[in-house]
C-alpha cells in the first residue's frame, strides 16, 4: 500500500523560499502525477502543481511562476520550492499521488501535511 | 471557467440522505472527485470518476453528474460522516486542477 511522507521547514520569514520534499513508499513512481496541495488555516484546498516521473510539470497560474517542482526518481522523492513567500502562503501543505484519466483526476493517498508559517 | 462552487454548509438528520453539490463549467467535460476531511486530518478520497469508491469507503457514499453539476450523495448519514467535503476536477483547459470551496456537513 502506497504511503507518502513529507518534510520541510515549518517557519519562514517573508521573501524566503519554502522547500518541502515528499517520499513515496510501496509504489512505483512512474505512471502517476505527484502533486502539492495547500490549505490556509480555516480555508479550503488549493492545488499548487504536479510533476510526473519524467519531470513534466503543471502548476497553478495564480502562483505567478513562484513554483518549482522537481523529482528524484532514484529516491522516489518529489519536491516543492515556492519562492518569495509572504504571510498569504501560510498554510498546511500536502503532497499527494494524482491519478488521471481522460475524464477525471483524483488524489489518493495524501501525505500527513506540513504546517508552514510565514512570519517576520 | 476554472471555478467550482459548493454550498458552504449542509445539514442532515442522522440516518437520512443528503446530497452535496459542486458546480462548474469544467464538469461538463470532467467528472468530479470528492474528499472527506475531518479536523486535523488530511483529506480522504471518497469518490472518483463516474462513481468509483476507493477500497474501504462505505457504499453509502455515491457520486453522480448532470450537466455542470456533480453530486455526492450520502445515503443513511452516520455521525462519523460529519466533516468537510471538497470536490475537484481538471479545469476547462485540462492542464490545471481546481477545487471547490468545500461544504461543511453537519449530522444532526
Amino acid at each position: 500500500q502506497v504511503q507518502l511522507q513529507q518534510w520541510g521547514a515549518g517557519l519562514l520569514k517573508p521573501s524566503e523560499t519554502l522547500s518541502l520534499t515528499c517520499a513515496v513508499y510501496g509504489e512505483s513512481f512512474s505512471g502517476y502525477y505527484w502533486s502539492w496541495i495547500r490549505q490556509p488555516p480555516g480555508k479550503g484546498l488549493e492545488w499548487i502543481g504536479e510533476i510526473n516521473h519524467s519531470g513534466i510539470t503543471n502548476d497553478n497560474p495564480s502562483l505567478k511562476s513562484r513554483v518549482t517542482l522537481s523529482v528524484d526518481t532514484s529516491k522516489k522523492h518529489f519536491s516543492l520550492a515556492l519562492s518569495s513567500v509572504t504571510a498569504a502562503d501560510t498554510a498546511v501543505y500536502y503532497c499527494a499521488r494524482g491519478g488521471t484519466t481522460v475524464t477525471t483526476t483524483w488524489f489518493d493517498p495524501w501525505g500527513q501535511g506540513t504546517l508552514v508559517t510565514v512570519s517576520s | 471557467s476554472s471555478e467550482l462552487t459548493q454550498d458552504p454548509a449542509v445539514s442532515v438528520a442522522l440516518g437520512q440522505t443528503v446530497r452535496i453539490t459542486c458546480q462548474g463549467d469544467s464538469l461538463r467535460r470532467y467528472y468530479a472527485s470528492w474528499y472527506q476531511q475531518k479536523p486535523g486530518q488530511a483529506p480522504l478520497l471518497v469518490i472518483y470518476g463516474k462513481n468509483n469508491r476507493p477500497s474501504g469507503i462505505p457504499d453509502r457514499f455515491s457520486g453522480s453528474s448532470s450537466g455542470n453539476t456533480a453530486s455526492l450523495t450520502l445515503t443513511g448519514a452516520q455521525a462519523e460522516d460529519e466533516a468537510d467535503y471538497y470536490c475537484n476536477s481538471r479545469d476547462s483547459s485540462g492542464n490545471h486542477v481546481v477545487f471547490g470551496g468545500g461544504t461543511k456537513l453537519t449530522v444532526l
